[in-house]
């Protein structure tokens, strides 16, 4: 299997810019998980869904953070518009029920 | 605050030697489970270890879990610079496959 695929792997961009993070989970995964990681918090659970559906989006920092998972093989976490401190490293990871989570290697994210 | 904590922040031991880092948390849970991050890597899933169970091996690795103290630890035997990473754990209360994360332990094995 391919494993989970995020694009693009690096983004450099201004401040007040529209930056889209696309994630491919593993296929026949119904969970899937969005992560922001920085030195200062750690790794953060943004939002994830089951079966297509969000499930939890507590954790998306503000109404500048969306989130959409159209099918089973494809989401999207979109920032608009972004800001200097939204940099870090976004990972996306899907599991199968309750088994452990894949994760892709993660887009690298920074705001000018 | 995350519901996991690992304990240490950071450990550097020479090659050969073993390793041990310790995970604490706060509520009851269904499963933990360790990962590992490679530096500019996504986390990768070393063991997972059940409610029920107190200890489970897999290679040179070793989990034990004391549900009683709501900790665990992790413990790599004959380390090797390869090993070198970041160390997570991971617990699991049961809500539709959610994990949540400790702050990690950053492990350097020294060749």
């Amino acid at each position: 299997d391919a494993g989970v695929i995020q694009s693009p792997r690096h983004e450099v961009t201004e401040m007040g810019q529209e930056v889209t993070l696309r994630c491919k989970p593993i296929s026949g995964h119904n969970s899937l998980f969005w992560y922001r990681q920085t030195m200062m918090r750690g790794l953060e659970l943004l939002i994830y869904f089951n079966n297509n559906v969000p499930i939890d989006d507590s954790g998306m920092p503000e109404d500048r953070f969306s989130a959409k998972m159209p099918n089973a093989s494809f989401s999207t976490l979109k920032i608009q518009p972004s800001e200097p401190r939204d940099s870090a490293v976004y990972f996306c990871a899907s599991s199968q029920g309750y088994q452990p989570q894949h994760f892709g290697d993660g887009t690298r994210l920074s705001i000018l | 605050s995350q519901q996991g904590e690992e304990d240490p922040q950071a450990l550097s031991i020479q090659e050969g030697e073993n390793a041990t880092m310790n995970c604490s948390y706060k509520t009851s849970i269904n499963n933990l489970q360790w990962y590992r991050q490679n530096s500019g890597r996504g986390l990768v899933h070393l063991i997972l270890i059940r409610s029920n169970e107190r200890e489970k091996h897999s290679g040179r690795l070793r989990v034990t879990l004391d549900t009683s103290k709501k900790s665990s630890s992790l413990l790599i035997t004959a380390s090797r610079a390869a090993d070198t990473a970041s160390y997570f754990c991971a617990t699991d209360g049961g809500n539709a496959g959610k994990s949540t994360f400790g702050d990690g332990t950053t492990l350097t094995v020294k060749p």
